[in-house]
C-alpha cells in the first residue's frame, strides 16, 4: 500500500527546534519530488518546502533560513528540521508526494498525503 | 499568504451543479497547470483534479476542471452530501527565488 506517515509533532516553546519525520511505504522517496505543506488551525493550506529527486531543495519565504528539508534513502523517510520556531508556525504539517515523475502528463500535483502531525509553538 | 483567490463559500441542493472559481496571475495559473484538492473535515487533503482537467483514479467524473488564461474553475455536477468539504485550487508559481507552490484561499461547499 502506498502511504505516508508523519511523526514528531508536539508542543514546543518559541525559539525551540523540532524535527518531523515522514515514513513512506509502497514507493521510493528518493525517486520522487516530496513536499511539506502546513495548515494553521482554521486556516488554509500553505506550501512549506520541496526536495527534488536530484536533491535540490526550495522553501517558502516564511520558513527560509529556519527550516531544512532532507531525506534518508536507507530509511525511505523524509524530514523537516524546524529551528527558531515561532507562534505562527503552529499548524498541522503534512508531507506529500508530487506526481510528476510517476504519472504521465502530470506537472506537479500532490497525489499522496500523510495524515498530518500537529506542531504547537507556545510558551 | 494565498496568491490564488477563491470564493469563501458555495452551496447547492443534492443533484445540483456547483462551480468554484480560482483567480491567479501570469506567473502561476497563466504559466502552469492547475490542481484541485478536496479536504473533508478533520482529514488530509485529497487530490481531485491535476493538470487542469485530469482526474486521478477513483475520483468520480462528477468532478471536472477547466482553465482559461489566469483563471480556473472546478465544477461538481450531481452534488451529493458527501461532497460537503473545503476545496482548494493550487499551482506552481514561477517565482524569481525558485519554485513556489501556491494554494487558493479555499472554498467551503455546503450541501443544503
Amino acid at each position: 500500500e502506498v502511504q505516508l506517515v508523519e511523526t514528531g509533532g508536539g508542543l514546543i516553546q518559541p525559539g525551540g527546534s523540532l524535527r518531523l519525520s515522514c515514513a513512506a511505504s509502497g514507493f521510493t522517496v528518493s525517486s520522487n519530488y516530496m513536499s511539506w505543506v502546513r495548515q494553521a488551525p482554521g486556516k488554509g493550506l500553505e506550501w512549506v518546502s520541496v526536495i527534488y529527486s536530484g536533491g535540490s531543495t526550495y522553501y517558502a519565504d516564511s520558513v527560509k533560513g529556519r527550516f531544512t528539508i532532507s531525506r534518508d534513502n536507507s530509511k525511505n523517510t523524509l524530514y523537516l528540521q524546524m529551528n527558531s520556531l515561532r507562534a505562527e508556525d503552529t499548524a498541522v504539517y503534512y508531507c506529500a508526494r508530487d506526481n510528476r515523475l510517476v504519472v504521465a502528463g502530470a506537472a506537479g500535483a500532490f497525489d499522496i498525503w500523510g495524515q498530518g502531525t500537529m506542531v504547537t509553538v507556545s510558551s | 499568504q494565498s496568491v490564488l483567490t477563491q470564493p469563501p463559500s458555495a452551496s447547492g441542493t443534492p443533484g445540483q451543479r456547483v462551480t468554484i472559481s480560482c483567480s491567479g496571475s501570469s506567473s502561476n495559473i497563466g504559466s502552469n497547470t492547475v490542481n484541485w484538492y478536496q479536504q473533508l473535515p478533520g482529514t488530509a487533503p485529497k487530490l481531485l483534479i491535476y493538470s487542469n482537467n485530469q482526474r486521478p483514479s477513483g475520483v468520480p467524473d462528477r468532478f471536472s476542471g477547466s482553465k482559461s488564461g489566469t483563471s480556473a474553475s472546478l465544477a461538481i455536477s450531481g452534488l451529493q452530501s458527501e461532497d460537503e468539504a473545503d476545496y482548494y485550487c493550487a499551482a506552481w508559481d514561477d517565482s524569481l527565488n525558485g519554485p513556489d507552490y501556491v494554494f487558493g484561499t479555499g472554498t467551503k461547499v455546503t450541501v443544503l
